[in-house]
Formats: C-alpha cells, structure tokens, sequence
C-alpha cells in the first residue's frame, strides 16, 4: 500500500515553454501532497505543500507564479512549471501524506520527474 | 530553524557486516522521523516512520531508534547486503508536518 506516482519520468522541453508534471496517491487519499526539489549530490529542498481544495503554502524563496501547484482531488496534485528556462532543470519529487484510519504513517514519495531545459 | 545531520556521508562494507547510520537533529521538538531509502536517479522508498513518542520501530533487518532529547536516532541495518547499497535519508517531522532532510550516507555492501 501507499503508492504515490508521477507523470512523466522525463521530460525535456525549450525554454520559455511550460511543464506539468503529475502527482496521484494510487491506495489513498491524501488531504496534503508536498513538491521538493533536488539538486545532483544534494539532499531533497522542499517548494510547497499542496493542501486539497485550497491554494499551496510555497516555501521562502519558491517563486509561486513560476511553479502553480493545483491540488484538485484527493489522489492528485499537479505542478506546472511556467517558462522554464535552463536553471529550472532539475528532479522533482512529490511526496503525499498517509493518515489513514491506521493512524498517521508519514509521506510516501513518487519515483520523481527530471525536467531538463534546453 | 530545523537542522538535520547525517554521519557519515558515505560507508563502504563488506556484505554480512552490520551497518550503523546516524542522524542528529537540532531542534528536539518534532512530530515525527523517517527514515527513507533513495537508489540513483529515484524517488524515496519509506523505510521506517518513528513517532515523536517511539523509541524505536522495526521492520525486517532494519531498527531505528529515537531519542528525542538528544535530537538523535540512528538506524540499523544487519547483515548488510550488496541490495543494501544506497543513499539512507533521514527525515525530521515539524509540527506542521514539514520534513527537513538530512543530506544522507551513501552506503556500498561489497560482495
């Protein structure tokens, strides 16, 4: 249990062009979904939290008119990557919260997405 | 603001040795800590999730401890196999369920 997908795995598009890149929990439904990002080395950098049915909380420094974050049913979360340009390269991961009737068992992490800007 | 330490940055084993990752916290007053599991060019595989009020969990061949007063946990990995090899994570739970992330250990099990 506790599956969480991404779409696509890669992608590589022209500068100024835009990316959406999809995040869904498969077994459970999840009030809140998060978007990191992660440099080559480097541990993962947390953008957003994605909050179902409201706007996204961005972390300080997220440009939020530059990554929209729709969070638009319980099982999907979608991040768009508007113009990119070279430096928005990088692998994004989404992570989603399990707080099933189990009780709380943490996020559980998509496979990730490598955008690369050409 | 959180901070999260992992040593070492990178442990190489022979298989069958057990191994010991270590991570240590700066701020003792979180809600949960995860171990995970990345291989390259991968997402994150949930290894252990301990809750603030645990002490340790156990799956399998893996334990990790909490001690939350000293802002540490380590986790243990017997029997160390060349699967094994990967980068560990360790991740700390605020109160508004935010994780910080350690950088990891990258570990390499010799055959």
């Amino acid at each position: 249990g506790a599956v969480v997908s991404q779409h696509p795995s890669r992608v590589i598009c022209k500068s100024g062009t835009s990316v959406k890149i999809e995040c869904r929990s498969l077994d459970f439904q999840a009030t809140t979904m998060f978007w990191y990002r992660q440099f080559p080395k480097q541990s993962l950098m947390l953008m957003a939290t994605s909050n179902e049915g409201s706007k996204a909380t961005y972390e300080q420094g997220v440009e939020k008119d530059k990554f929209l974050i729709n969070h638009a049913s319980l099982t999907l979360s979608t991040l768009t990557v508007t113009s990119a340009h070279p430096e928005d390269s990088s692998f994004y991961i989404c992570s989603a919260r399990d707080q099933g009737l189990a009780g709380d068992r943490g996020q559980f992490f998509g496979p990730g997405t490598r955008l690369t800007v050409l | 603001k959180q901070e999260v330490t992992q040593i070492p940055a990178a442990l190489s084993v022979p298989e069958g040795e057990n191994l010991v990752l270590n991570c240590s916290f700066t701020d003792s007053a979180i809600y949960n800590l995860q171990w995970f599991r990345q291989d390259p060019g991968k997402g994150l595989t949930s290894l252990l999730l301990i809750q603030s009020s645990q002490r340790e969990q156990t799956s399998g061949r893996l334990n990790a401890s909490l001690d939350k007063s000293s802002g540490r946990s380590t986790l243990y990995i017997a029997a160390s196999q060349p699967g094994d090899s990967a980068t560990y994570l360790c991740a700390v739970f605020s109160n508004d369920y935010k994780l910080s992330f350690g950088a990891g250990t990258t570990v390499t099990v010799r055959a």
